[in-house]
Formats: C-alpha cells, structure tokens, sequence
C-alpha cells in the first residue's frame, strides 16, 4: 500500500537555524498538507498545496515558513530561522483529490529546536 | 469558541466493553467528517469516514446528526489494540483543499 514518507524522522537543531523537512506525498496524489502538532497539543494546519502553489495557509504559516515542490516527487517545508515554540511533529499528508478526499499523513518529523 | 470539541477523556475500560466517544463541531458549513486513530507519537491514521446516514465498520459505528452538529463513535468489544487516540476531524471545504480541523483527541485505554 503507498505510503507518505518523511525525512528525517528527528531533527534536532539550534534557535536561529533553518531547517528543511521533506515530505514525498503518494504518487498520484495531487494536494499536500502540513500539519504540526505540539506536544499534547491537538493537530493544527499550516498550508495547503495544489498545482505548485499555496492554496490555503493558517496564521502560524509566517514569513518564517515556506513549502517547495522542488521536483516531481518532494514536497518541502522549510523554517528560516527556528524559534523554541517551534518545536513539534510536522505532519506531511497528501491526498488524491480535494476536501472530501481523505488526506494520508506521513509518520512525522519531530524538531527540538534548543 | 472550538471548532471541535471532544468528549475529554482518558476513557479506561476492560476488554470486551463497549465504548462511545462524541464530538461537536462548529461550523454548521462542515462538509466532511472522519475519525482518525493516533497511537502515542505516531501519526494521525484514518478509522472512518462518517456519514449522514451512518456506517459500520467492524466493531465500530460512525453517527452523524447534522441538525446537532454532532458525530460519534462507538466501539463495540474493546481489545487492548484499540487503545488509543481517538480524533474527531471536520472539514469545512466543498472544493480544493481546504484543512482538516481536528480535535484535541480521546484517549482510550483498553486493560486486561
């Protein structure tokens, strides 16, 4: 069954770095996501992706943030430079079609921003 | 107000019982309505869509009432693989990708 991956699985990284989470979505799936969730914390949107561009970003989306599909199968968030409330599991989630579709989220990243 | 709003939990029952969690939403506009299962520090996986008319899988039984903007679920002969978080998830969007909503969870335990 395809599945989402995401690398790395952990991130450890200093206040003022920036860091890049990759995602590759399941191939025929054409909306990304990403998600985060702090710890003991409910699971939150950040942006939405279609067509290679932002569809749909919450508030915590800042200038701090950006996503990339750098190629046919990478899906990429990148935080500039990382605060301490940063620190989370980022989800990426992909889905075939659009809202009523069900969107498959990868096993997650977690940054420890120090 | 949350947008989605979960029975708090943590539920602790034996195995073999039955257990219900509910969940309110909202947005009276929410077009799509899931639960989703979340083992500790693993990520959100989809149990089941749920539907107006609402639907069984298996053990569990999904209910939708649309008037009270409500949705539960029912899970019907526990086993200890069923603990777990359980997440309540709307979506607000009838076209693109509009964001799932989630609630905070219910965590369900499961003993022996």
């Amino acid at each position: 069954e395809p599945e989402v991956t995401q690398t790395p699985s952990h991130q450890v990284t200093q206040m003022g770095q920036e860091v890049i989470l990759r995602c590759v979505p399941i191939s025929n799936h054409l909306y990304f996501y990403w998600y985060r969730q702090i710890l003991g914390q409910k699971v939150e949107f950040l942006v939405s992706f279609y067509n290679n561009e932002i569809s749909e970003k919450s508030e915590i989306f800042d200038d701090q943030f950006s996503v990339e599909r750098p190629d046919g199968s990478n899906f990429t968030l990148k935080i500039r430079s990382t605060k301490l409330e940063d620190s989370a599991m980022y989800f990426c989630a992909s889905s075939r079609m659009g809202s009523r579709e069900t969107q498959y989220f990868g096993p997650g990243t977690r940054l420890l921003v120090l | 107000r949350k947008e989605v709003e979960q029975d708090p939990g943590p539920f602790n029952v034996p195995e073999g019982a039955t257990v219900a969690f509910n969940c309110t939403y909202s947005n009276s506009a929410s077009q799509s309505f899931f639960w989703y299962r979340q083992d500790c520090r693993k990520e959100p996986k989809l149990l089941m869509s749920v539907y107006s008319s609402g639907n069984e899988d298996g053990r569990f039984t999904a209910q939708l009432n649309r008037a009270s903007q409500y949705i539960s679920l029912l899970i019907r002969d526990s086993k200890l693989s069923d603990s777990a978080t359980y997440l309540c998830v709307v979506n607000n969007g009838n076209s693109g990708n509009t964001p799932l909503v989630f609630g905070k969870g219910t965590r369900l335990s499961v003993i022996a």
